[in-house]
């Protein structure tokens, strides 16, 4: 079945360090591909998503694109910020149902 | 984009007891979700529930434990039956807005059973 593999957290950074999280994808057909974020205390919120092979979704300075031949989505940001120390979920959307399959989730921890 | 409110947000619960999730939407949808997520885990879907039609429930996942109401276009209610410290847990629910292929959360329900 589907499935959806990132790396493993806790990931440590220092403030305006260079971000990368990785995350790749098992799925039959054209899957839509997500990264969602959950915050300390909150609930979970889109962050950006591609429905297509070499989309880019980008939001809040975090990018990442569909790459069909890798089947990854890799997640990156140029420079964190701490406001960006989170739980960062990867998701895949199957094209022949509309169930979200999440991976395991990656925990952000950005130092000041 | 899809707003979505579920009640309560958060509740401390007698174990052996019930407790009955609300999920509201903004707009009609065909599709809704329950998920759950255990503390410091990743989100597992539950059950997908459509309108006029039983609810699908995932592997691991029960009708006698978590059923699910599914009256109308915009709303949705999962019940957590015969609690136990083990359902304490987030139980999100998500609904597909097709056309943005997106799919949004609630803000979530925080459940401990004591």
């Amino acid at each position: 079945g589907d499935s959806v593999t990132q790396m493993e957290g806790p990931v440590t950074l220092s403030e305006e360090a260079f971000l990368t999280i990785n995350c790749t994808y098992t799925a039959t057909g054209y899957p839509s591909l997500f990264w969602y974020v959950q915050y300390p205390g909150e609930g979970l919120q889109l962050l950006l998503k591609a429905t297509k092979a070499d989309d880019k979704g980008s939001n809040k300075g975090f990018e990442a694109t569909y790459r069909k031949e890798t089947t990854s989505f890799h997640l990156e940001k140029g420079s964190v910020q701490v406001s960006d120390s989170a739980v960062y979920f990867c998701a895949l959307s199957g094209s022949r149902d509309d169930k979200i399959i999440f991976g395991k989730g990656t925990r952000l921890h950005i130092l000041p | 984009s899809a707003v979505i409110s579920q009640k309560p947000s958060r509740d401390i619960c007698q174990r052996g007891t019930s407790l009955t999730i609300q999920c509201q939407v903004d707009s009609q949808v065909t599709m809704m979700f329950w998920y759950r997520q255990q503390p410091g885990q990743s989100l597992t879907l539950i059950a997908t529930a459509n309108q006029g039609s039983e609810a699908t429930y995932e592997s691991g996942f029960v009708i006698d434990k978590f059923p699910i109401s599914r009256p109308n276009l915009t709303f949705s209610t999962l019940t957590v039956s015969n609690m136990s410290p083990e359902d304490s847990s987030i139980y999100l629910c998500s609904v597909l807005d097709r056309l943005g292929n997106t799919i949004y959360f609630g803000e979530g329900s925080w459940l401990t059973v004591v």
